[in-house]
């Protein structure tokens, strides 16, 4: 099993909907959580932490849910600008982060 | 978010020749650096953890004589891509770290895309 999975996508949504990813990790010794935004040959910007209590950042909402080993993220009225690749990633012993393959989003008007 | 920079950004070489890649966190000094690779479509896969004044931790798999790392100050550390050939054709990217936010926070640099011929 890989350490952490994601959707395999891609999602193909309109302007404005409301699209949900999610994430499941294997270690559960794992603290940290991160949602990364990748955008096409560059390198992955961090769009959020995600915490236990769950997290809200605009149209952006992430959730931990330790018990099921998964995280989510939720981004509502989807913009023309979100289509990227969006990478969770899971904290290692080492102070390293564990990435996920990815889901491509592409949001069309 | 800190300032992580990367030297080049790209790289085109000869299969034999070795590449030197260098990453400096700008703003802050950073305790660990870690050094990334990803393929067209893959993930990033770690390929070493790499501490200032020590030797570098690498992952299963990756060759340490071949992918040289050094760390020799807290604002910068080298990848040395030696005889690199074509299947190391790749977009490698360097992350600090060192605890300005949660523990394992970590601002990537730009990139770097090598390609070899």
């Amino acid at each position: 099993r890989k350490e952490v999975e994601q959707d395999p996508g891609p999602f193909n949504v309109p302007e404005g909907a409301t699209v949900a990813f999610n994430c499941t990790y294997s270690n559960s010794a794992s603290q940290s959580f991160f949602w990364y935004r990748q955008d096409c040959r560059k390198e992955p910007k961090l769009l959020m932490s995600v915490y236990s209590s769950g997290n809200e950042d605009g149209r952006f909402t992430a959730q931990l849910n330790r018990a099921s080993q998964y995280i989510s993220l939720l981004i509502r009225d989807s913009k023309l600008s979100d289509s990227a690749t969006y990478l969770c990633a899971a904290g290692g012993s080492q102070g390293n982060l564990i990435f996920g393959k990815g889901t491509k989003l592409s949001v069309k008007p | 978010g800190a300032v992580v920079s990367q030297h080049p950004s790209w790289v085109i070489c000869k299969s034999g020749t070795s590449v030197k890649i260098e990453c400096r966190s700008l703003d802050f000094q950073a305790t660990t650096m870690f050094w990334y690779r990803q393929f067209p479509k893959q993930s990033l896969m770690l390929m070493a953890t790499s501490n200032e004044g020590s030797k570098a931790t690498y992952e299963q798999g990756v060759e340490k004589d071949k992918f040289l790392i050094n760390h020799a100050s807290l604002t910068l550390s080298t990848l040395t891509v030696t005889s690199a050939h074509p299947e190391d054709s790749s977009f490698y990217i360097c992350s600090a770290g060192g605890g300005l936010g949660s523990y394992n926070e970590q601002f990537f640099g730009p990139g770097t895309r090598l390609t070899v011929l």
